[in-house]
């Protein structure tokens, strides 16, 4: 089956610097790569997602990428603030029989913003 | 516009106790999930719903049982907490005609067996 692994497992930066988060997956048929915020007792949210035939995606301050050849997909935040202070999950979803999605979450990463 | 709805919020059993957790959601959307996550192993799936009518095994279902009792509601129960089924239990949907689309979260139930 599918296995994600999601590195690192925590990281601390100072507000303002960047932060990246790198996933690996195994299944060279999953196709759909969402990244999930969960703040402190909260729900997951999606945050961004991208496709398997999108190379980079953006959205303001976060932005994905992903290379299929290597089999992985990176977070990266710019210019953080400490709101950003949250549990980051990426997963790895392909399609299962009757419109299941079969996804595979990373471990999390839980990422302090230092003011 | 809800979303995804869980009840109870909050719940503490004793071992042996049994419990439904109720998940609604109003996106109408086919699939629907209970994961359960727990410190250092992310969020792993117990049984998903792919439509209506159907139900199957996730990756850690002993000790669980569900009913997709029409489009909107999805619930799981425990007949016999057991200790080990501490967690928060989160359910999730999706449209479910394509994978490459978001699955969405309730705010989740938060279970303690004593």
């Amino acid at each position: 089956g599918e296995n994600v692994e999601q590195h690192p497992s925590t990281l601390s930066v100072q507000e303002g610097d960047s932060a990246v988060i790198k996933c690996t997956y195994s299944d060279s048929a999953s196709n759909y790569f969402p990244w999930y915020k969960q703040e402190l007792g909260k729900r997951p949210q999606l945050i961004i997602d991208i496709r398997s035939n999108v190379g980079e995606k953006k959205d303001q301050r976060i932005a994905v990428t992903l290379n299929k050849t290597a089999k992985h997909f990176s977070l990266h935040i710019t210019e953080t603030q400490p709101e950003d202070s949250a549990v980051y999950f990426c997963a790895a979803l392909k399609a299962g029989s009757g419109g299941y999605q079969k996804v595979t979450f990373g471990i999390g990463t839980k990422l302090q913003v230092i003011p | 516009n809800a979303g995804v709805t869980q009840t109870p919020k909050f719940q503490v059993l004793k071992t042996g106790q049994s419990m439904t957790l109720q998940c609604a959601q109003d996106m109408n959307h086919n699939s629907m999930y209970w994961y359960r996550q727990d410190p250092g192993m992310g969020l792993r799936l117990i049984y998903y719903s792919a439509s209506e009518g159907t139900t199957d095994k996730g990756e850690v279902p002993n000790g669980y049982n569900v009913s997709r009792l029409n489009k909107r509601e999805f619930s799981l129960r425990l007949e016999s907490a057991a200790p080990s089924q501490t967690s928060v239990y989160f359910c999730a949907s999706s449209p479910g005609t394509v994978s490459n689309q978001p699955q969405h979260f309730g705010d989740g139930t938060r279970l303690s067996i004593l």
